[in-house]
């Protein structure tokens, strides 16, 4: 049982470069979710969606899409990276009762330069 | 605007002894709160929660206690193990939330050194 898998796990871009990060769950979780973690900032909420075809912003939106074309996986893409968004992004899914939390991914470490 | 706080970035306790956790928030339309465990290069992990009209929820060595009155809760670990060492993230969720949205605090790094 996978549970949640990130791909790729680490990923050094140049500033204007693009990339997507993908997340995919073998749960049959309806909701999923992207955050990212910096030092001293928690985990702050970029996207989410509560099912498939479906997407919303969360906290720190800016400088990200996402697309949830099939239940089983969400996809986050930077158009035109920025130094500010080196992070280590975790995707995470949930069934949809808050009392069984969230199954997070190992994270994808990125830098831009 | 940090609505949920975690004011101590790190904690060390010897192996046996009780670590306490610390979480305060701002917003009295939380209804759920929860404690995530991260190992480094991990994903955190969910660990214990607790509802909003509940004071205490207890799990093996883990215990969530929730004062509504001082916006505050904590996470008692007892008794304390090595492998306990990880950070230790709180998060909430709002009543009226849609989506499941968590909101998580900055974070606590807990040592046990034996």
């Amino acid at each position: 049982n996978a549970g949640v898998t990130q791909t790729p796990k680490f990923r050094v871009l140049k500033t204007g470069q693009s990339m997507t990060l993908l997340c995919a769950q073998d749960m049959n979780h309806e909701y999923m979710y992207w955050y990212r973690q910096d030092p001293g900032m928690g985990l702050r909420l970029i996207h989410y969606s509560v099912g498939e075809g479906t997407t919303a912003k969360g906290e720190v939106p800016d400088g990200y899409n996402v697309s949830r074309l099939k239940k089983q996986n969400f996809l986050l893409g930077l158009e035109s990276a920025a130094p500010s968004q080196t992070s280590v992004y975790f995707c995470a899914s949930t069934p949809g009762r808050v009392d069984y939390g969230y199954t997070f991914g190992s994270g994808t470490r990125l830098t831009v330069v | 605007d940090q609505q949920v706080k975690q004011n101590s970035p790190s904690l060390s306790v010897q192996e046996g002894r009780i670590s306490i956790l610390n979480c305060d928030y701002t917003n009295s339309m939380f209804d759920y709160f929860l404690w995530y465990k991260k190992y480094p290069a991990e994903g955190p992990t969910f660990l214990i929660s607790i509802s909003s009209i509940k004071d205490k929820n207890e799990d093996g060595r883990f215990t969530v206690f929730l004062n509504k009155s001082a916006k505050h809760l904590s996470l008692h670990i007892v008794p304390s193990q090595p492998g306990d060492s990880a950070v230790y993230f709180c998060a909430a969720r709002g009543r009226y939330n849609q989506g499941g949205k968590l909101i998580f605090g900055q974070g606590t790094e807990l040592s046990v050194k034996p």
